[in-house]
């Protein structure tokens, strides 16, 4: 088991362009998570699917946001139209029911919009 | 809603010296705790993690932590510092379970931990 894998890991990207993350879990979670942590700041929850639903949306997650879990394995987070407030790192992570076993994060996917 | 506050921003230390790092949390019920470190650049690694039981929990690399229920406070503590701990900390808190909550982490703002030579 290789731990939660996170592609890319650096992104700079043009205002205005969409970009999309890609988030590979540990495959016996069943749940897995996104956050955004930008400079000086703990990270922040956007979203949470349990197997392939998604069960919960933070205010934070604008409408040019868009996350998927096809399946139920690796997810997608997608922006559209990025800003430069978009800028920050993005952070997966995966865990197992309640997270009983703990939450394992990935190396994240650092996106700067220029 | 759960919080958790770390009232530290930055703290140095001298290598072999002692550590802690303070962790305040809010939450109406019996919450999961956990201590997370992080490296430059990098993702977040769990240190320890406190679900019930023993209040004292060990972690890896030599950290250990208390719940103290009264005080709504999980504190870090290292007793002899070494210069690759040098790193942020993030405390970080989760309804228990049967909450009907969703299990999000929320985490502290951080602490950022210098150690000198």
């Amino acid at each position: 088991d290789t731990g939660v894998s996170q592609n890319p890991r650096h992104k700079i990207t043009k205002r205005g362009q969409n970009v999309t993350f890609r988030c590979d879990p540990i495959s016996e979670h069943n749940r897995l998570y996104w956050y955004r942590q930008t400079l000086g700041q703990g990270p922040e929850f956007l979203t949470y699917f349990q197997n392939e639903a998604q069960l919960e949306k933070s205010r934070l997650l604008s409408d040019r946001f868009s996350a998927e879990r096809p399946k139920g394995s690796f997810s997608t987070l997608e922006i559209q139209r990025t800003e430069q407030g978009d800028s920050a790192m993005y952070l997966c992570a995966s865990s197992f029911e309640e997270g009983g076993y703990g939450y394992t994060f990935g190396s994240g996917t650092r996106l700067t919009v220029v | 809603a759960q919080s958790v506050t770390q009232p530290d921003i930055h703290i140095t230390v001298s290598e072999g010296a002692s550590l802690e790092l303070r962790c305040n949390y809010s939450y109406g019920a019996t919450p999961y705790l956990f201590w997370y470190v992080q490296s430059p650049g990098q993702g977040l690694q769990l240190l320890l993690k406190y679900f019930s039981g023993d209040t004292l929990v060990q972690g890896i690399k030599g950290f250990e932590a208390e719940f103290k229920r009264s005080q709504s406070s999980f504190n870090l503590r290292k007793p002899s510092v070494h210069w690759s701990d040098a790193a942020e900390y993030f405390c970080a808190v989760v309804g228990g379970i049967n909450t009907g909550t969703a299990s999000k982490l929320t985490f502290g703002t951080g602490t950022r931990l210098q150690v000198t030579l």
